[in-house]
């Protein structure tokens, strides 16, 4: 049983197009985030959603916005994609105690390619 | 301007030997450290952590070493088996920041018969 789930695994887009990738998680955690893997592999953090509510905004483009209808939700929605947008993108949760000391677990990742 | 720094991209350690992966970090607010391993086409998996209360955390085949007046952590795996071939990404976060990750670029460990 999958504990932080992604979908789609693989999306090829053209430039232009406006894209939904979806996460789950069933672990009863309470923060989700977005991460982002670029071409030279650096694994960065663009947003986190603690019960439904925005408490990360790394410097991302307004082109992409997250929604979390529920704490077990967080999708990332990408408007105007564009070519530099390729990159695999990863879902993680953690129960956040405020703490820090926690782990997060991923997501399989979305390895999208805008063509 | 990376704070968590991986400089080894690559290690290849015989099977049976130990392994040992280096990070370095700069942020002094770091205080609690991971180590990630990650198969091709999966997401990252959570390996061993580390408080910055303490200077190493053993499990099984996995120990962390933390000198927090160096700024460096390492990962030693031993005795190394096949199956541990990833890449390792070490990461840190600091308390008060929702447990935001900061990654290195990672260390590709190669495990030969």
């Amino acid at each position: 049983d999958t504990a932080v789930s992604q979908t789609p695994k693989y999306l090829v887009t053209q430039m232009g197009n406006d894209k939904s990738i979806k996460c789950e998680q069933n672990l009863g955690h309470d923060t989700m985030y977005w991460y982002k893997q670029d071409s030279k592999k650096f694994l960065k953090i663009m947003f986190s959603y603690n019960n439904k509510e925005l408490i990360i905004n790394e410097t991302v483009p307004n082109r992409f916005s997250p929604k979390s209808p529920d704490k077990a939700h967080l999708n990332l929605h990408i408007n105007s994609l564009e070519l530099g947008d390729s990159a695999v993108y990863f879902c993680a949760s953690t129960h956040n105690r405020g703490l820090g000391d926690t782990e997060a677990f991923f997501g399989q990742g979305t390895r999208l390619t805008v063509v | 301007d990376q704070q968590v720094k991986q400089n080894s991209p690559s290690l290849s350690v015989q099977e049976g030997r130990i392994s040992i992966l280096n990070c370095d970090y700069t942020n002094s607010m770091f205080d609690y450290f991971l180590w990630y391993k990650k198969y091709p086409a999966e997401g990252p998996t959570f390996l061993i952590s580390i408080s910055s209360i303490k200077d190493k955390n053993e499990d099984g085949r996995f120990t962390v070493f933390l000198n927090k007046s160096a700024k460096h952590l390492s990962l030693h795996i031993v005795p190394s088996q096949p199956g541990d071939s990833a890449v390792y990404f070490c990461a840190a976060s600091a308390t008060g920041t929702a447990s935001k990750l900061t990654f290195g670029t990672g260390t590709r460990l190669q495990v030969t018969l």
